[in-house]
């Protein structure tokens, strides 16, 4: 199976919005609304940051949301702060009864 | 609060069987509400998903790693497991086991790193 396709990175001032792309196919992304996104500071493990494409777990920060159109979800943090920079990983529940990760994206705050 | 922790060797020999364990705390692994899982960063790489089980053993494999890999579980120690037979240095990664929530993984362990080399 073929890993989601997001860029490898994006990069935004503080207080700035920035938005991450995550695509797959009709088989997973687009067919499915179990997408959802994880953030991992480096040596650390991943953290879940967004479930079912749009929702946020507790604890989480309202700065964070997601959202999905076709076979791409995306993830939009708004008002970058320093502590945001980390890489960040979608992931997808599949037509197959799998799962599958996405790319992976660094976020840098400049 | 559930908590997992990854246990295993840090370093195998190619063609060797990479062995992982995963103890869970806080919780039962026999609730019918999750599947567990396994997953794996190769260095400087993303997240590749590798399998996940149900308490019962039903389980289901990543297709590109099925021929190499099993799992099982063991409801009395609270533990489950990762096998990878014939490992060769593209297996070195960090290895992570999760807890599966209705399709999200949640929590996760702080993982542990897995060296192939002789």
């Amino acid at each position: 199976q073929s890993a989601l396709t997001q860029p490898a990175s994006v990069s935004g001032s503080p207080g700035q919005s920035i938005t991450i792309s995550c695509t797959g196919t009709s088989s997973d992304v687009g067919g499915y609304n179990s997408v959802s996104w994880y953030q991992q500071h480096p040596g650390k493990a991943p953290k879940l940051m967004i479930f079912d494409v749009t929702k946020r777990p507790s604890g989480t920060s309202n700065r964070f949301s997601g959202s999905k159109s076709g076979n791409t979800a995306s993830l939009t943090i708004a008002g970058l702060q320093a502590e945001d920079e980390a890489d960040y990983h979608c992931s997808s529940y599949t037509s197959s009864s799998t799962y599958v990760f996405g790319t992976g994206t660094k976020v840098t705050v400049l | 609060q559930v908590q997992l922790q990854e246990s295993g060797p840090g370093l195998v020999k190619p063609s060797q069987t990479l062995s992982l364990t995963c103890s869970v705390s806080g919780g039962s692994i026999r609730s019918d509400s999750y599947y567990w899982s396994w997953i794996r960063q190769l260095p400087g790489k993303g997240l590749e998903w590798i399998v996940y089980m149900y308490h019962s053993g039903y389980t289901h494999y990543n297709p590109t790693l099925k021929s190499r890999v099993s799992t099982s579980v063991d409801t009395s120690k609270n533990q489950f497991s990762l096998k990878v037979t014939s490992v060769t240095a593209a297996d070195t990664a960090m290895y992570y086991c999760a807890r599966i929530d209705r399709g999200w993984f949640d929590p996760w362990g702080q993982g542990t790193l897995v060296i192939v080399s002789s």
